[in-house]
């Protein structure tokens, strides 16, 4: 079965310090996954995206890494903001177009 | 560019009763996904739809149905509703392909008592 797994699922960190999200997947075979970010109650915000040939992606003070083989992938946030505070959820894609995500690590930016 | 827009935002229906939430996706996508989000979960795949036909489906009941019009629009059609139908239904929207990114829109909040 195809799953994907966050940990931790909530963290909290003082304002500035540099922080890394886990998402790990069951099976190698991944055409993709992406970060997302989810604030309460709203829909989600693409982050970064990384296609299966790649290794990372980078946007501004956010790096996603890529490791097919152990089935991991990391989310690096260099000197948090309260801002950042939401909800990070890993999706991977698959099959076609049939993408199974995570439950999500929830970020507490502590000021 | 208006992004990935869905209606209405919040809606509120009686258990029994029917439900038709509508998305407009991303311009210049072909391909609309819909997921649905109970509270605490990660996003739960219910339908894709391309060229106005249901390509893939997720583990949803017939209860869940759904239509691509030609303008790419969609609909997701929920009949007798449960109460554990309760959730946020997000419409993502992205084009053909084996590794597209996809776009969400905010969600439509249903609540079912």
């Amino acid at each position: 079965k195809q799953e994907v797994t966050q940990i931790p699922a909530a963290l909290s960190v003082p304002e500035g310090e540099n922080l890394v999200l886990n998402c790990s997947f069951t099976d190698s075979a991944i055409y993709n996954l992406q970060w997302f970010r989810q604030d309460p109650g709203k829909g989600l915000t693409s982050l970064l995206l990384i296609q299966s040939s790649q290794r990372e992606q980078t946007s501004g003070r956010l790096n996603a890494s890529l490791d097919k083989s152990s089935g991991r992938s990391t989310l690096y946030i260099a000197a948090s903001q309260p801002g950042d505070s939401a909800t990070y959820l890993c999706a991977v894609l698959w099959g076609y177009q049939k993408v199974t995500f995570g439950i999500g690590t929830k970020l507490q930016v502590i000021p | 560019d208006a992004g990935v827009t869905q209606s209405p935002t919040h809606l509120i229906k009686t258990r029994g009763q029917q439900v038709t939430l509508r998305c407009s996706p991303k311009s210049g996508h072909d391909t609309v996904s819909w997921y649905q989000q109970a509270l605490g979960q990660g996003p739960q795949f219910i339908f894709q739809y391309y060229e106005e036909e249901e390509r893939q489906r997720g583990n949803f009941p017939d209860r869940f149905s759904g239509h691509q019009f030609p303008n790419y629009s969609s609909e997701l059609n929920v009949n007798a509703l449960l109460l554990g139908d309760s959730a946020l239904y997000l419409c993502a929207s992205s084009l053909m392909g084996a590794s597209t990114e996809a776009f969400f829109g905010q969600g439509t909040r249903l609540t079912v008592v």
